[in-house]
């Protein structure tokens, strides 16, 4: 059974430090990775969608890495604002439309 | 505006009343699911459906149910609700599922007393 872990859970940086999120994975034959941002009583909104094929993807000042072999996968948001301060979560995708496996997010606190 | 959108956004209801909890989305997508979301234990999937008349159970498919008619409509229905499902319930629709990149609703908050 695929598990999703994100460490740590929360995070707490000044304003333009640079962030570094963690997600990791045990069973590495996935399909896709996928990275989230979500506000307090807010939906998910997509960041960044890593094939399996592909080592990274990159928006703006987000950049998300991915090791299958490791089942490691990081996010670095560059350059930190308040606004940036959300709960971020992974989630793995094991095949093409099957089940969705999310970690249990990192909540980020960006301080002015 | 492209939106996916669930109603009610808040319900409180009692055990073994019957509830439906709508979801429609307005892209055309073809892939739809279901996730619940609990303090300490993550999203969880319910269903979801890679197409019309197409559907599939998740992690945590226990006491749902679901269907899809039409494209745009993917309704989660909870026959005989119980406290333990209890918990913020999100819908979501992706254009293909090789491409993934998945689109939320605002949540919907389910009390069951």
């Amino acid at each position: 059974k695929q598990e999703v872990t994100q460490i740590p859970a929360a995070l707490s940086v000044p304003e333009g430090e640079n962030l570094v999120l963690n997600c990791s994975f045990t069973d590495s034959a996935i399909y896709n990775l996928q990275w989230f941002r979500q506000d307090p009583g807010k939906g998910l909104t997509s960041l960044l969608l890593i094939q399996s094929s592909q080592r990274e993807q990159t928006s703006g000042r987000l950049n998300a890495s991915l090791d299958k072999s490791s089942g490691r996968s990081t996010l670095y948001i560059a350059a930190s604002q308040p606004g940036d301060s959300a709960t971020y979560l992974c989630a793995v995708e094991k095949a093409a439309g099957n089940k969705l496996t999310f970690g249990g997010g990192t909540r980020v606190l960006v301080k002015p | 505006e492209a939106q996916v959108t669930q109603n009610p956004r808040y319900l409180i209801t009692v055990t073994g009343k019957k509830l439906t909890v709508t979801c429609s989305q307005n892209m055309n997508h073809e892939y739809m699911s279901w996730y619940r979301q609990d303090p300490g234990l993550g999203l969880r999937q319910i269903y979801y459906s890679m197409n019309v008349e197409v559907t599939d159970k998740g992690d945590v498919p226990e006491g749902y149910k679901v269907s899809r008619k039409e494209k745009r409509n993917f309704p989660l229905i909870l026959e005989s609700p119980s406290p333990n499902q209890t918990s913020l319930y999100f819908c979501a629709s992706s254009p293909h599922t090789f491409t993934g990149e998945l689109f939320f609703g605002e949540g919907s908050r389910l009390t069951v007393l």
